[in-house]
This record gives C-alpha cells, structure tokens and sequence, in this order.
C-alpha cells in the first residue's frame, strides 16, 4: 500500500519558532509537493521539489523554505513562525513526466502558532 | 497566482440526485484531475481526464473537459450521504510536474 506520511497530525508552535515540517514517501517518487489549505482558499502551493536537492517555488513561498536532501524525504521549514501561518499543511507526491497521473498525499498537519 | 477556481464553492442536495461541480483554470494543460478529501484529512484521486479527451466515466463519476473555454465539470450521479466531502480539479502542465489545485467545491448529501 502506498503511502505518504507527514511527521505530526496537530502541531502548536509558539511565534518566532523555528518549526519542521516532515514529510516521507515510500514510492520512489520524483516529485513531491507542499501545499498550505485554508478555508474557501483551496489548497496553495508553497514549494515544489522535482528531484533531490531541486526545489521551485509555488505560488506562495514567502515565509517558508525547504530541504531535500533524499529522495523520500521532503521537508517544510518555517523559519520564523508567524500567526499568519496557523494553517492545514498537506505533502504530496508523484511521478515525473508528462504521463505522470494522481498524487498521493499525507493525512495533513494542522498548525497552530500562538 | 495560477490557482484555477470551482464553483459553486458550496452545494447541498438530497441522496439520489446529482451534483455537479465546475472548475476553471488559467494555464494550457497535460491533463486535469479530481480530488476529493472527507473533513480534514489528506486527498484522495478520484479521476483523470487528459487534453485530448472531452469526457471521461468512472462509475458514477463523470467528467468533461472543454480546452478552448478552460473549463471541466465533475457529475456525481445518484448521489450517497457518504459523498459528503470537499471535491477539488487540479491541473498538470506540460512544460512542468506541478500540479496546482482550485479552490473546491464543499458537497453535503442529506439522507
């Protein structure tokens, strides 16, 4: 069974932390994804990874960075949390090509920052 | 921002009737997908329609594509209280692995 696993379910952070996101896949996939997911805004991409060590930005990547150092690993760093990030983060990931199909995605972690 | 939007953003009907979602987007697609995510959890692939395809079935699912308006639509038939869920079209490019979602549409069937 495939799976996408990210490292907590409900996070609280306090504001000016440094906070990791992780996110582990078990397929060998080249891509991998993290979206941010608030109300009536659908989800958002914050950073795109096409390959280790290969990042792009997605549409709001302000705020966040990210690692990838192997293949089944990609992880989300917050490097100065802020309440405006108090949020649902997803991961995903996926096959690279043009005949590359569905994502699959981790169970979420809910953010707080206070 | 190359977010593509669904509407209507909400939608309640009764079990047995159809619902049907829209989704717009702004960029040339490879294919363009469905997802659907019960409250609050992680996203489940539902279908997938390429560029070349107008309509696409899948049990009690049907999807269309319409390229030239930029444009898809998602029918659910007959539909259960256990369809109750967020639904979301997400795009794939050509020229790039990302996949970028719409805003969703929030389905609630009424037993």
């Amino acid at each position: 069974d495939v799976k996408v696993t990210q490292s907590s379910r409900y996070l609280v952070k306090r504001t000016g932390e440094k906070v990791f996101l992780e996110c582990v896949q078990d397929m060998d996939h080249e891509n991998m994804f993290w979206y941010r997911q608030d109300p009536g805004l659908g989800l958002r991409l914050i950073y795109f990874s096409y390959d280790v060590k290969m990042k792009e930005k997605g549409d709001i990547p302000e705020g966040y960075s990210v690692s990838r150092e192997k293949k089944e690993r990609f992880s989300l760093i917050l490097e100065s949390a802020s309440t405006n990030q108090t949020s649902m983060y997803l991961c995903a990931s996926r096959s690279a090509g043009q005949g590359a199909a569905e994502a699959f995605f981790g169970q979420g972690t809910r953010l707080t920052v206070v | 921002s190359q977010q593509g939007e669904e509407d209507p953003q909400a939608l309640s009907i009764q079990e047995g009737e159809n619902a049907t979602m829209n989704c717009s987007y702004k960029t040339s697609i490879n294919n363009l997908q469905w997802y659907r995510q019960n409250s609050g959890r992680g996203l489940v692939h539902l279908i997938l329609i390429r560029s070349n395809e107008r309509e696409k079935h899948s049990g009690r699912l049907r999807v269309t594509l319409d390229t030239s308006k930029k444009s898809s639509s998602l029918l659910i038939t007959a539909s259960r209280a256990a369809d109750t869920a967020s639904y979301f079209c997400a795009t794939a490019s050509y020229n790039t692995d990302k996949l970028i979602f719409g805003t969703g549409t929030r389905l609630q069937v009424f037993p």
